[in-house]
């Protein structure tokens, strides 16, 4: 069922830190990618969206790049603080939503 | 923006009796709902995709008469586990989709204990 692969497993950066976190998917009907953030024992809040007719979406801390041709996309968080601190997931939508492995990240002060 | 209540937060039950969990969507009308699974430290996993009016949905290895889905109106979808047992413990989040705008809005789950 999972059809978004989600990389890497784990990331801890510093605090000020990038951390990147990587997606690849198949299903070419894919046509809405989102990006969650998740603590524990909550649900998944939306961070950040695209659509594949666009490469690049930047909101306020948070971007997306879409590789449409290699079917990948990835979430850079520029300016890590601690309280990123959360499991993201990727996922990707046509007529319902698939979700990525998930990415514990950790940003230590 | 878009809100969907999920209940109970977190339900105890003894194995063998049947639990409801409630999915609003509270300022829209959502036609298609979701629910998903999620085991911890794992990923959410699509259980089944529910229409108002229309059956459910269900993905491969869901028994859909052990997760009851009813889907009665525009903004409630339940998710009933029947005859729980320790093995369905999990976290349910359940999902509505909106058409305008596009956008899936996530209630805040359910933590299910059997016991």
């Amino acid at each position: 069922q999972q059809q978004v692969k989600q990389s890497p497993q784990s990331l801890i950066v510093q605090k000020g830190g990038i951390p990147i976190i990587n997606c690849a998917y198949e299903n070419t009907a894919f046509d809405y990618f989102p990006w969650y953030q998740q603590f524990p024992g909550k649900g998944p809040a939306l961070l950040i969206a695209i659509r594949p007719d666009v490469s690049e979406k930047k909101e306020g801390r948070f971007t997306i790049s879409f590789n449409k041709s290699a079917k990948q996309f990835s979430l850079h968080i520029m300016d890590s603080q601690p309280g990123d601190s959360a499991t993201y997931f990727c996922a990707a939508s046509s007529d319902d939503m698939r979700f990525g492995a998930g990415t514990r990240l950790t940003v230590k002060p | 923006g878009a809100v969907v209540s999920q209940h109970p937060s977190r339900v105890i039950c003894k194995s063998g009796t049947s639990v409801k969990i409630e999915c609003r969507s509270l300022d829209f009308q959502a036609t298609t709902m979701f629910w998903y699974r999620q085991f911890p430290k794992q990923s959410l996993m699509l259980m089944a995709t529910s229409n108002e009016g229309s059956k459910a949905t269900y993905e491969q290895g869901v028994e859909k008469d052990k997760f009851l889905i009813n889907h009665a109106s525009l903004t409630l979808s339940t998710l009933t586990v029947t005859s729980a047992h320790p093995e369905d413990s999990s976290f349910y989040i359940c999902s509505a989709r909106e058409i305008k705008p596009y956008g899936y809005t996530f209630g805040s789950g359910t933590r299910l204990t059997v016991v």
